[in-house]
């Protein structure tokens, strides 16, 4: 398995400010993913994340809007930019890893744009 | 393109009885299908996966789920219900790609004492 952790665990934020969210993993990994899960919605995919390379966006998602960086094996970060309380969401970091390609996930970051 | 439908909102069960969470997939080739839990405040735990072989799978928690092609489900199960596990439950995907999810909307168990 893997632990993840993510920082801040939640913040409230003022509208048109950015927010960077922190992921770190206790392992080196080569696939990070992060997703948004919405008030009362499932998980949707924002990108994938590879050291070494541009993020992957999904279909919704820009990097000038969602800025990330991979600088290492274990690291990730996750800009939320010119924040609305569109944005409002909880924010999670997920890797892939282990014998059997599992995917774990980090606890989450708790976003209020205000 | 891949997704899956979880038709109930919420299940209700009572301690100690079966329950049976839903889950119907549609894929292009091979699925890869998932259930994860998120207990409330707490990130997502990985419950178990179908990749191939046995339809009946086993996962943690003394959950299984039960891979039906024809049907193309994969229902989550568990014998007998605890309260503990009341929690809002993820069937998932794999992307054509292999290598992201694609996650229902979620099914909310709730299990009373």
């Amino acid at each position: 398995s893997a632990v993840i952790s993510q920082k801040p665990s939640r913040d409230i934020c003022q509208r048109g400010t950015s927010l960077t969210i922190q992921c770190q993993v206790d392992s080196q990994v080569t696939m990070m993913f992060w997703y948004r899960q919405q008030p009362g919605q499932s998980l949707t995919l924002i990108a994938t994340a590879n050291q070494g390379s541009e993020a992957t966006y999904e279909s919704g998602f820009v990097i000038d809007k969602f800025p990330i960086s991979r600088p290492n094996l274990t690291f990730s970060t996750l800009t939320v930019s010119n924040m609305s309380p569109e944005d409002s969401s909880i924010y999670l970091c997920s890797v892939e890893t282990g014998p059997l390609n599992e995917q774990f996930f980090g606890p989450g970051t708790r976003l209020t744009v205000l | 393109a891949q997704s899956v439908a979880q038709p109930e909102d919420q299940v209700n069960v009572a301690e100690g009885n079966p329950l049976t969470v839903k889950c119907t997939y549609s894929v292009s080739g091979n699925p890869y299908l998932f259930w994860y839990v998120q207990y409330p405040n707490r990130g997502l735990q990985f419950l178990l996966k179908y990749i191939t072989g046995d339809n009946l799978v086993k996962g943690s928690y003394g959950f299984e789920a039960e891979f039906n092609k024809s049907q193309t489900s994969f229902h989550l199960k568990k014998p007998s219900a605890l309260v503990s596990d009341s929690a809002l439950y993820f069937c998932a995907v794999y992307n054509q790609a292999g290598t992201a999810l694609i996650f229902g909307k979620g099914t909310t168990l709730s299990v009373s004492s």
